[in-house]
């Protein structure tokens, strides 16, 4: 499977503080991205980093790629109560073509406290 | 504000009796997928529509059927919901399937299905 794998499958920290997920991949990849999903907004895009990036920032968030390791990370800095969500790896399906197929990896369950 | 709209967001169906969850987007994007989330999972893609060309994954029960009448509207068909069916079904929408370039994909907040 090409499926992005994220680790660890919980976090739980205090608001205020960052929080580190990571994911890796099996195959080689153009781009990767990072959704997060909520019960209030449901799944949303957050970040797109291609293959030759090796980091990029939004806000509060810094994500880097390392194709040679297959592996990503994403940062998200002085954590907040609304940041208490599941964020999702996202990778291309490899073989389909222009399908704009994306493959979710099983996702990292985030609580920030109050 | 452009968006992708699922309704309803809670749906109850009895063992069996054909369901049918609803989107529309007004992104006026081409392509169209369906997906289905069980609780702690992750989405899985059920099918997409590619403008009217539909594509079906290898490993979608043939029970999920989808309809798609205009580039507003994308339907998802369940002919006899089993128990195994109850799930979370995202509608999402991108403007282009181009992979490598690497197309965002917009997602509706979900229609929460429970078989009865």
């Amino acid at each position: 499977s090409q499926q992005g794998e994220e680790d660890p499958q919980a976090l739980s920290i205090q608001e205020g503080e960052n929080a580190t997920m990571n994911c890796s991949y099996k195959t080689s990849i153009n781009n990767l991205q990072w959704y997060r999903q909520n019960s209030g907004r449901g799944l949303v895009h957050l970040i797109l980093i291609r293959s030759n990036e090796r980091e990029k920032h939004s806000g509060r968030l810094r994500v880097t790629l390392d194709t040679s390791k297959k592996s990503s990370s994403l940062l998200i800095t002085a954590s907040r109560a609304a940041d208490t969500a599941s964020y999702f790896c996202v990778v291309p399906k490899r073989g389909s073509g222009n399908t704009g197929k994306l493959i979710f990896g099983q996702g990292t369950t985030l609580q920030v406290k109050p | 504000d452009a968006m992708v709209i699922q309704n309803p967001r809670y749906q109850v169906t009895q063992f069996g009796k054909p369901v049918t969850l609803s989107c529309s987007q007004t992104l006026n994007h081409n392509v169209m997928y369906w997906y289905q989330q069980k609780s702690s999972q992750a989405p899985k893609l059920l099918f997409h529509y590619y403008d009217k060309d539909f594509n079906n994954e290898a490993d979608t029960p043939d029970n999920f059927q989808s309809r798609r009448p205009n580039t507003s509207f994308c339907f998802l068909d369940i002919r006899s919901p089993g128990l195994g069916d109850a799930a979370m079904y995202l509608c999402a929408t991108s403007r282009m399937r181009a992979t490598d370039a690497g197309e965002t994909q917009y997602f509706g907040p979900g229609t929460r299905l429970l078989v009865l």
